[in-house]
């Protein structure tokens, strides 16, 4: 049974910093891995979508890295801002079929 | 944009009585869609998949006959509370998976909130 854990489950930082968000799971045969955002009460926002062939993917001041064989993968931030102040959730599709199993998410605060 | 939307956002209905929610797909067709359910502070739990024109595929301990799902067109899917309880208050999400691109991006409404009073 795959299973997806997120370290930490809170993070806070000043301003301006940049950041790490990890992300592990249990079952190596992933197709793909995504990274989402979501703001208090409102959906997901998808950020980045990492291939099971790909080593990261970049978008603006985001960059994620997946490795299969370690069973991670890590969400960049570069230089917070307020704006980016929201929980962070990786998920894995469980193999076979298109259900996501969520990790329990890292709740971000960037203070100013 | 929004590629997936949910329909309302907000409801509050007494207890006892049903609530819809939709969940469409705004510029695809989706042949599959996803009901999750969120507590407060805690991650997603997928409920059921939701299959046009065939039955949904719920998970374990999901009640089938209390969550009622429909999806009776390649855009549409409806989520029905029946005989709602307080403790059917929650966060419900729904997703769909866009296959147009070389992703395959999952894309999630923006949730509806349930409040039984």
């Amino acid at each position: 049974k795959q299973e997806v854990t997120q370290i930490p489950a809170a993070l806070s930082v000043p301003e301006g910093e940049n950041l790490v968000l990890n992300c592990s799971f249990t079952d190596s045969a992933i197709y793909n891995l995504q990274w989402f955002r979501q703001d208090p009460g409102k959906g997901l926002t998808s950020l980045l979508l990492i291939q099971s062939s790909q080593r990261e993917q970049t978008s603006g001041r985001l960059n994620a890295s997946l490795d299969k064989s370690s069973g991670r993968s890590t969400l960049y931030i570069a230089a917070s801002q307020p704006g980016d102040s929201a929980t962070y959730l990786c998920a894995v599709p469980v193999q076979g079929a298109q259900k996501l199993v969520f990790g329990q998410g890292t709740r971000l605060t960037i203070n100013p | 944009g929004a590629v997936v939307s949910q329909h309302p956002s907000r409801v509050i209905c007494k207890s006892g009585t049903s609530v819809k929610i939709e969940c469409r797909s705004l510029d695809f067709q989706a042949t599959t869609m996803f009901w999750y359910r969120q507590f407060p502070k805690q991650s997603l739990m997928l409920m059921a998949t939701s299959n046009e024109g065939s039955k949904a595929t719920y998970e374990q301990g999901v009640e089938k006959d209390k969550f009622l799902i429909n999806h009776a067109s390649l855009t549409l899917s409806t989520l029905t509370v029946a005989s709602a309880h307080p403790e059917d208050s929650s966060f419900y999400i729904c997703s769909a998976r866009d296959y147009r691109g070389p992703g395959n991006t999952i894309y999630f409404g923006e949730g509806s909130w349930l409040t039984v009073v």
